[in-house]
């Protein structure tokens, strides 16, 4: 089975939904992120959390907002989706085993379509 | 702020040839870099890491060296194969222990039989 892994794999929506993507991780990671990736973009961070106490913003936040339902479960919303917001999402995970390196695993990913 | 700069593709080859991916990067302090590659309708995997000025990250036949004085990165593979087909992503951790990686925006790589 996958450390990381994400649901949906795919989704369709329109614009003024509000669509939740999962994302839980049994690798026993404190450290969770949620990235989009865009063509020609890489990947940008949107939001990560240390724990499940501690969330931060990113560099692209704003239409976006995270839960962090326990150590294994992150969640991205977004509460009015927008065609700009189509794009790939991916959720990662790091550890403090692997601290000083800031390793990530990725999750498969989330391809979104906002019509 | 910090930043990674890398070459723009696609970069097309032929099964054997030689690769290099160039990578530059801007930061402060000491970052740690990072190789990650995506395979198609897959997420990142790391390739190979180095943590300090000097350092070599090897894997899979791909190699790349930490040059602190250049402030480069660059990925090298002496012979690809068409199964390295893949975008490859250079990046770096901010000096502070575990927050996120700073992506470069990817170069896709394709290698033909």
């Amino acid at each position: 089975d996958a450390d990381v892994t994400q649901t949906p794999r795919n989704r369709i929506t329109k614009t003024g939904k509000r669509i939740m993507l999962e994302c839980s991780q049994t690798k026993g990671h404190d450290r969770m992120y949620w990235y989009r990736q865009d063509p020609g973009l890489g990947l940008r961070l949107i939001y990560y959390s240390f724990d499940v106490k501690d969330i931060n913003k990113g560099e692209i936040s704003d239409g976006y907002s995270v839960s962090r339902q326990a150590q294994a479960k992150f969640s991205l919303s977004l509460e009015s989706a927008i065609p700009n917001q189509t794009a790939l999402y991916f959720c990662a995970t790091s550890g403090r085993t692997s601290e000083i390196y800031n390793e990530q695993f990725f999750g498969p990913g989330t391809r979104l379509t906002v019509l | 702020g910090d930043s990674v700069t890398q070459m723009e593709g696609p970069v097309t080859l032929s099964e054997e040839a030689f690769l290099t991916i160039n990578c530059t990067y801007t930061a402060t302090g000491y970052p740690s870099l990072f190789w990650y590659v995506q395979y198609p309708g897959e997420g990142l995997q790391l390739l190979l890491k180095a943590t300090k000025a000097d350092d070599k990250g090897s894997n899979k036949g791909f190699e790349a060296t930490y040059r602190k004085e250049t402030t480069s990165f660059h990925l090298e593979k002496g012979s690809v194969q068409v199964s390295d087909s893949a975008v490859y992503f250079c990046a770096l951790s901010r000096t502070q222990a575990g927050t996120a990686l700073i992506f470069g925006k990817g170069t896709t790589l394709s290698v033909s039989s």
